[in-house]
């Protein structure tokens, strides 16, 4: 099976920018979580998607929403972007919950200018 | 919210000896704590987990260990070689059941192994 994999690998934007990244689950998952790393805070929870639905999500801001479509691919959106927003962003996949093993994708590497 | 406590920050062991990684988590509902393994560049990779119903797991060098009690949960390599050389996270989460699905993964802040040749 393929793994996950995630779209862009690199982004640029400025302060204040909106970004889109996606991110495309192992086949036959239905869960998708995303997560924020960072040198400082570590790998941090954004939000998990299930069945197109969010079930549990982090302690972050508004301005990071995402969501899930029938084929378990999923999309986190940032916008009014801050120079504290630039991190790796990693989705990982799993069957049914975040309690199975979750496969990790190898991230996009966001840089808020 | 959970919260995981990792310690050390860094640890440099010798080629051959063993390395011992802790975590700590503040919330008892916690009952999924897996280890992962992150090279520099690279994704974390998961090379063991463990749940609240069993103590310890084994996996040929690696073993996990799990206290419930003092909520606490270790990671432990022996025979270590070069190419164990890596960051390790360490995480927790609660399952809700019912299809309710779990809270998300709280990692620990990572340890950087260092294996000396």
């Amino acid at each position: 099976k393929a793994g996950v994999t995630q779209t862009p690998r690199y982004l640029i934007k400025t302060r204040g920018q909106q970004v889109t990244l996606s991110c495309s689950p192992i086949s036959g998952h239905r869960s998708v979580s995303w997560y924020q790393q960072t040198p400082g805070q570590g790998l941090q929870f954004l939000f998990e998607y299930f069945s197109e639905t969010q079930r549990n999500k982090g302690n972050f801001p508004g301005r990071f929403s995402g969501r899930q479509f029938s084929n378990s691919r999923s999309e986190m959106n940032v916008s009014t972007l801050e120079l504290g927003d630039s991190a790796l962003y990693l989705c990982a996949s799993s069957q049914r919950q975040s309690t199975d093993t979750q496969y990790f994708g190898p991230g996009t590497r966001l840089t808020v200018l | 919210g959970e919260n995981v406590e990792q310690h050390p920050s860094t640890l440099s062991v010798q080629e051959g000896d063993s390395a011992v990684i802790k975590c700590t988590y503040s919330d008892s509902a916690s009952n999924y704590f897996p280890w992962y393994k992150q090279e520099l560049g690279k994704r974390p990779q998961l090379i063991i987990d463990i749940r609240s119903n069993v103590g310890e797991k084994k996996d040929q060098r690696i073993a996990v260990t799990l206290n419930k009690t003092a909520k606490h949960f270790s990671l432990h390599i022996t025979e270590t070689q070069p190419e164990d050389s890596a960051v390790y996270f360490c995480a927790a989460s609660i399952y809700s059941g019912s299809g309710g699905g779990a809270d998300g993964l709280t990692f620990g802040k990572g340890t950087h192994l260092i294996i000396q040749p």
